[in-house]
């Protein structure tokens, strides 16, 4: 089967630094990926890493260690739009077209 | 392009009612899911279709949960009868173009809210 364990809370404060963790356990590994979801919103794609190493796209950016089981979602020059709940999702080796299995989220909270 | 249309965005029904709620993919996108998010949990797969076939119901509740796509297009899942621990957000999503590294990004709809009570 496929666990994944992530912080359920994290704050900061705009234009601060914040790094949400995630490690995982699954019977064969493939990728990890982030989304993001808004309060009533629907979740969006936000970054995947299949290889080892950093991703960088704009102010996110998300890094996997696969000898570790580990990977995070490091968001800078944190913005008030950026509250939101941060899920990460393994896609696990030989699931049928690209199935996601998802962690129970970390709710963001950025003060002003 | 258009994104995941669901309707409607919100039910409210009694316990042993039934429900319906309908999907409609992004155009071209042969993959679609259905997801259950619980207050405070992250989306949980229940069914996955390719094209009109089912590929994964391995979740689904099959006692009380049905869903169809009949002409590969789009999609209705129905709950019958409804229990208290279905009040969740329905999500629908389809499968768009492969990523860097070989996995697929998924586009989410807003979501059905039920409430049973």
């Amino acid at each position: 089967g496929q666990s994944l364990e992530q912080p359920s809370e994290v704050t900061a404060v705009e234009g601060a630094i914040v790094q949400i963790n995630c490690t995982y356990q699954t019977s064969g590994f493939y990728g990890l990926s982030w989304y993001q979801q808004h309060d009533g919103g629907a979740p969006t794609f936000l970054s995947y890493n299949a290889l080892d190493g950093l991703e960088e796209t704009g102010r996110f950016s998300s890094f996997l260690s696969r000898s570790d089981s580990y990977g995070y979602l490091l968001l800078q020059e944190l913005q008030m739009k950026d509250s939101a709940s941060y899920f990460c999702a393994v896609t696990a080796r030989g699931s049928t077209l690209g199935r996601l299995y998802f962690g129970r989220g970390t709710q963001l909270t950025v003060w002003p | 392009e258009a994104g995941v249309a669901q309707s409607p965005r919100y039910k409210i029904i009694e316990k042993r009612q039934s429900v319906a709620f309908w999907c409609n993919p992004i155009s071209g996108h042969a993959t679609l899911y259905w997801y259950q998010q619980i207050l405070g949990q992250g989306p949980k797969l229940l069914i996955q279709f390719q094209n009109n076939g089912v590929v994964d119901d391995s979740q689904l509740p099959k006692d009380r949960f049905s869903a169809e796509r009949l002409k590969g297009v789009d999609s209705t899942l129905k709950i019958q009868p409804a229990k208290l621990e279905d009040s969740a957000v329905y999500l629908c999503a389809s499968r768009g173009p492969q990523v860097a590294g070989g996995s697929y990004e998924q586009y989410f709809g807003p979501g059905t809210r039920l409430t049973v009570t």
